[in-house]
């Protein structure tokens, strides 16, 4: 059964400064793998996806890398503002559904 | 605007009293699920459809049922709740299924209370 670790589960940083989320899966055998935001009581709201085939997605400030062979994806967010505040989920794409990790809760100071 | 509604958003009800919490999606996709998430646990797929008349349980299927009579509309059942069901539920949508090769669009989530 797919298993999906994020790393670290809160994080806390000044803003402006660069930071990286960590990702890890279990089965390599994904569609792809996809980073969602999710804000206090709020849905998700999808921020990029990486397909199987891909090693990286870049969206603004925002980019993710897919390491299959490994198991890996990082998010690294460029220049950190306080409305990044949030918790970021990374799953990953099987054959009908998607596993997700428990999330990093990431919360930038002024 | 594409979109995934669910109704209510908010909902306290008592032990054993029959509920539903509706899902709709205009985007005309194929696949739909339930998710429900909790602190500590993440999110955790209730029931997922691949079509029409098609579904399937996911991790925790236990107390609820679905069913997909149309295209656009997947609604979640719990027959008896009980004080753990308490939990913010989300319905997604994708062209695919598990979000293949697209994203899965998420509702903005149903908090449900059982006393």
């Amino acid at each position: 059964k797919q298993e999906v670790t994020q790393i670290p589960a809160a994080l806390s940083v000044p803003e402006g400064e660069n930071l990286v989320l960590n990702c890890s899966f279990t089965d390599s055998a994904i569609y792809n793998l996809q980073w969602f935001r999710q804000d206090p009581g709020k849905g998700l709201t999808s921020l990029l996806l990486i397909q199987s085939s891909q090693r990286e997605q870049t969206s603004g400030r925002l980019n993710a890398s897919l390491d299959k062979s490994s198991g890996r994806s990082t998010l690294y967010i460029a220049a950190s503002q306080p409305g990044d505040s949030a918790t970021y989920l990374c799953a990953v794409s099987g054959y009908s559904t998607l596993t997700f990790g428990k999330g990093t809760m990431l919360l930038v100071s002024p | 605007e594409a979109q995934v509604t669910q109704n209510p958003r908010y909902l306290i009800t008592v032990t054993g009293k029959k509920l539903t919490v509706t899902c709709s999606q205009n985007m005309n996709h194929e696949y739909m699920s339930w998710y429900r998430q909790d602190p500590g646990l993440g999110l955790r797929q209730i029931y997922y459809s691949m079509n029409v008349e098609v579904t399937d349980k996911g991790d925790v299927p236990e107390g609820y049922k679905v069913s997909r009579k149309e295209k656009r509309n997947f609604p979640l059942i719990l027959e008896s709740p009980s004080p753990n069901q308490t939990s913010l539920y989300f319905c997604a949508s994708s062209i695919n299924p598990g979000g293949r090769t697209d994203t899965q669009y998420f509702g903005p989530g149903t908090r449900l209370t059982v006393l």
